[in-house]
């Protein structure tokens, strides 16, 4: 069945260093959503990607997904305290399948 | 900001019975809920789509009987689980989303955690 793996599963940075978290699924998505939730907080919705090679960005935050639309990329440029939590990627085939998540904590 | 809210936020039943879930949208008018389960400390999973005034749209793996959800009105939708077993113990999650053509729109709520005993 489709799975959709997510790595890595943790990520420690400098606060200030950039952070990347990648999403591969075994099958070609129709979309791929990208989520973040806090510690003890529930998820928050950040982005949908479509098309085929498409990138977005909202401020220091770029995802990409690929050509393929079989993986995905959540780039974080100079990270800060508040971009601690778990970032998920899902990617939609005939279901929605949830990534493992990936746990990121800032240093400061 | 538009917020969803969860009752209960914790349950704790015995096995065999049926435990109802509630997910209000308080301040806007949700086309479409959604409800998600999350194991502790691990990755969400979609269990449904519910649009008002019609029937829920199950993901693959996912038991209707068992896992009754209705969307009667515009801001809120239940989710039962029926014969709960201890399996059944999870985080329940909603979310809700006022424009159909637009995920942005989307705001989770709290969540329930179900203990089945």
């Amino acid at each position: 069945g489709q799975q959709v793996m997510q790595i890595p599963q943790y990520q420690h940075v400098q606060e200030g260093e950039d952070f990347t978290t990648y999403c591969n699924s075994s099958t070609t998505l129709s979309n791929i959503q990208w989520y973040k939730q806090r510690p003890g907080g529930h998820p928050v919705f950040l982005i949908q990607l479509v098309k085929s090679g498409e990138v977005k960005k909202q401020k220091r935050l770029t995802f990409q997904f690929g050509e393929a639309k079989k993986n995905s990329s959540l780039h974080i440029t100079a990270t800060q305290t508040t971009d601690v939590g778990t970032y998920f990627c899902a990617g939609r085939n005939n279901d929605m399948r949830f990534g493992a998540g990936t746990r990121l904590t800032v240093k400061p | 900001g538009a917020v969803v809210s969860q009752h209960p936020s914790r349950v704790i039943c015995k096995s065999g019975t049926s435990v109802k879930i509630e997910c209000r949208s308080l301040d806007f008018q949700a086309t479409t809920m959604f409800w998600y389960r999350q194991f502790p400390k691990q990755s969400l999973m979609l269990m449904a789509t519910s649009n008002e005034g019609s029937k829920a749209t199950y993901e693959q793996g996912v038991e209707k009987d068992k896992f009754l959800i209705n969307h009667a009105s515009l801001t809120l939708s239940t989710l039962t689980v029926t014969s709960a077993h201890p399996e059944d113990s999870s985080f329940y999650i909603c979310s809700a989303r006022t424009d159909r053509a637009n995920w942005e729109t989307q705001y989770f709520g709290p969540g329930t955690r179900l203990l089945v005993l």
